[in-house]
C-alpha cells in the first residue's frame, strides 16, 4: 500500500483565500484523523471520522474550518476564509479503528497564508 | 485535562551511547500510550504501542515502558545511531475518548 496520500504537500495563499487539503487514508482504515502542527502549538487534533462519520469535532479553531469525508477512501479539510495565523502543517492519520491501533501519518501538507 | 510533557526537550549525544527520553503525563486513565519518530519536513511514524495493562514494548534497540500509576513512560534507544537523529514524540490516548494527546517532542541529535 501507498500509505496515507495527502495534497498538495505545499500551499501558499493569500489571506481570505479558501483552501482544500485532501487526504486518501489506506485502503482498509476505518478511522481518519486530521492534526494540525505548530510550533507554539505543537501537534493537536483537529477532527476524527469513523467509518466515514465525524466523531469528535472538538478541536476544530473555528467555523472557518470543515472536514468531510464523502466517501471511505477519501477526505477534505477545507478553511474558508483563511488566515495568517492558520499557517502550520496539516496531518492526516489513518487507523484500522477507532480502537487500539497505530496511527499512521501522511507526509504532511505545509500551509502558508501571506 | 491531560497534559504531556517531555523532558528534556533537546539532546545531543555521541553515537554507541545509550539514552532515555521521558513522557509524562497527568490523568493515568489511559487507553494506550504510542512512541513517534518525525523527521524534519515528514509526517510521523509509529515506533511502539503500549497498552494500558502492558508495562513494556521492545522493537530491535527500542524498548519503551509504561508505569500508569506514577504517570511516566520512558523510550530507552540502545547503541544510538546518526540515522537515529530525529524528533521523538510520545502521545496519550485518554480512556474512553479515542483521541491521541501528543507530548511537544524531545528532538535528538546523535553525532558521529
Amino acid at each position: 500500500d501507498a500509505g496515507v496520500i495527502q495534497s498538495p504537500r505545499h500551499e501558499v495563499t493569500e489571506m481570505g483565500q479558501e483552501v482544500t487539503l485532501r487526504c486518501k487514508p489506506i485502503s482498509g482504515h476505518n478511522s481518519l484523523f486530521w492534526y494540525r502542527q505548530t510550533m507554539m502549538r505543537g501537534l493537536e487534533l483537529l477532527i476524527y471520522f469513523n467509518n466515514n462519520v465525524p466523531i469528535d469535532d472538538s478541536g476544530m479553531p473555528e467555523d472557518r474550518f470543515s472536514a468531510k469525508m464523502p466517501n471511505a477512501s477519501f477526505s477534505t479539510l477545507k478553511i474558508q476564509p483563511s488566515e495568517p495565523r492558520d499557517s502550520a502543517v496539516y496531518f492526516c492519520a489513518s487507523s484500522p479503528s477507532q480502537g487500539s491501533y497505530e496511527q499512521y501519518f501522511g507526509p504532511g501538507t505545509r500551509l502558508t497564508v501571506t | 485535562k491531560q497534559e504531556v510533557t517531555q523532558i528534556p526537550a533537546a539532546l545531543s549525544v555521541p553515537e554507541g551511547e545509550n539514552l532515555v527520553l521521558n513522557c509524562s503525563f497527568t490523568d493515568s486513565a489511559i487507553y494506550n500510550l504510542q512512541w513517534f519518530r518525525q523527521d524534519p519536513g515528514k509526517g510521523l511514524t509509529s515506533l511502539l504501542l503500549i497498552q494500558s495493562s502492558q508495562r513494556e514494548q521492545t522493537s530491535g534497540r527500542l524498548n519503551a515502558s509504561l508505569d500508569k500509576s506514577s504517570g511516566r513512560s520512558t523510550l530507552y534507544i540502545a547503541a544510538s545511531q546518526p540515522g537515529d537523529s530525529a524528533t521523538y514524540l510520545c502521545a496519550v490516548m485518554a480512556s474512553g475518548t479515542y483521541k491521541y494527546i501528543f507530548g511537544t517532542g524531545t528532538r535528538l541529535k546523535v553525532l558521529a
